[in-house]
């Protein structure tokens, strides 16, 4: 069964550092979209950036990639010099390609030291 | 462009009783989506429709019922309601350019009470 695991419930980073948030997948479909997605606490969800099965290069959007390493069924979500605007609920979330299902993890809470 | 928005944003109801989350996306997106967030969770799939007149099942669906007439609006309806059904409702659309890449856009969710 598809299956998305977030084993970090909490992180912390510096301001202006790097921060690496896990996701690891379980599927059986060759075809599939991994997602990544920032709930700040006034609770809306915010659409972060996308990874295609067959993308060979990670994606990136600003100063957010996704480290995708496909044997390993990773897709982690790098953050480039953080924010305190970054500090939010960050969840990974996989489609199943054929029937257009989105599973999601449980989320990291990531919080951004000044 | 409204994006996608969801009325009601918050609504409290007694157990059996019946109502109707609406949606609508002024995006001509194909695609459309109703997720429930419990707290401290992440979103579970209740609906989901890839076009007018098509819908189907997602993960969570039981309680729940959805139309699709049209592509801009996608409601949810909600029967008899339990205190189960307690939650934060988000509808969602999707979009994919020609290189098959997606991006999905949500609404601002509905905060449901069932009491």
């Amino acid at each position: 069964a598809q299956k998305i695991t977030q084993t970090q419930p909490g992180m912390f980073v510096q301001e202006k550092e790097a921060v690496t948030l896990d996701c690891t997948y379980d599927t059986s479909d060759q075809s599939y979209g991994l997602f990544w997605y920032k709930q700040p606490s006034s609770g809306e969800m915010i659409f972060l950036i996308y990874q295609g099965s067959y993308d060979e290069q990670n994606a990136t959007e600003g100063r957010y990639s996704l480290n995708f390493q496909k044997a390993r069924k990773s897709a982690n979500l790098v953050i480039s010099a953080s924010q305190l605007g970054d500090s939010a609920m960050y969840f990974c979330a996989m489609r199943e390609g054929p029937t257009y299902k989105y599973i999601f993890g449980t989320g990291t809470r990531l919080k951004v030291l000044a | 462009n409204a994006g996608v928005t969801q009325t009601p944003k918050f609504r409290i109801l007694k157990i059996g009783q019946s109502m109707t989350l609406q949606c609508a996306q002024d995006m001509n997106h194909n695609y459309m989506y109703w997720y429930r967030q419990d707290p401290g969770m992440g979103l579970k799939l209740i609906y989901y429709s890839v076009g007018a007149g098509i819908t189907d099942k997602g993960e969570v669906p039981n309680g729940y019922n959805v139309s699709r007439s049209t592509t801009e609006d996608f409601p949810l309806r909600l029967e008899l309601a339990a205190p189960s059904q307690t939650s934060v409702y988000f509808c969602a659309s999707s979009f994919f350019n020609r290189q098959g890449r997606e991006t999905q856009y949500f609404g601002p969710g509905t905060r449901l009470l069932v009491l």
